[in-house]
């Protein structure tokens, strides 16, 4: 059972385009991050939420946390061909952290 | 502060060799973590350190795998014995455990490691 479910796996879309995809845990976590990896590299962190309800925007992208702190979620507007990669949200629970399996972004020119 | 850094950066090897990886975390994080990810996957967690002390090991760490974190600084990981299934990306990442209990790691650019 994988604790922290990412949706969709796939998704590819046209540049200019907004979306929105989803981190999704039945257990409370004490601080959630959101990583973007390429090929070949490790995770970029991009941002760490904390409190529940909590937004936070990292130029056209937008990251909350659930009030519940048991899930969150990345929008992205306008995108861009640079935005491509894969984006993996990670739970602090009992002192680990956990990571889901990522959703793979593809922008289209 | 140069982040965390990883050396090699690709490893190629036949089954049955020994390979060593070493992780270099940034320098005032007293925590340090090792995973593997496969194609398609999110990391995994293997084990993580506190200081020198190896706290925790993932069940996917079998008998063939260990790791040091000797004077609390860098880390090694070695796998010995190599298998096919062992060809992975092992990632490294390190953090500064707070009072807050925040925990964010930064990951470094991963050791790629393909075993013929």
């Amino acid at each position: 059972t994988q604790l922290l479910e990412q949706s969709p796996q796939f998704l590819s879309i046209q540049e200019g385009e907004n979306l929105t995809v989803y981190c999704n845990s039945s257990s409370v976590f004490s601080s959630l991050q959101w990583y973007r990896q390429e090929p070949g590299e490790g995770p970029v962190l991009l941002v760490t939420v904390v409190t529940g309800g909590e937004v936070k925007k990292l130029k056209r992208l937008t990251f909350q946390f659930g009030d519940a702190r048991k899930d969150s979620s990345l929008h992205i507007t306008a995108a861009q061909t640079g935005d491509t990669g894969l984006y993996l949200c990670a739970g602090l629970r009992d002192d680990k952290i956990i990571f889901g399996k990522g959703t793979r972004l593809h922008i289209l020119p | 502060d140069t982040g965390v850094s990883q050396d090699p950066r690709h490893k190629i090897t036949k089954r049955g060799q020994n390979v060593t990886f070493r992780c270099d975390p940034i320098s005032e994080h007293n925590r340090l973590y090792w995973y593997r990810q496969t194609l398609g996957q999110g990391p995994e967690f293997l084990t993580y350190f506190q200081n020198e002390a190896q706290l925790e090991k993932s069940r996917l760490l079998s008998d063939r795998f260990s790791a040091e974190r000797p004077k609390g600084s860098f880390s090694t990981l070695e796998i010995q014995r190599t298998e096919q299934g062992d060809s992975a990306m092992y990632l490294c990442a390190s953090s500064f455990l707070r009072a807050s209990g925040t925990d964010t790691q930064y990951f470094g650019p991963g050791t790629r490691l393909t075993v013929l």
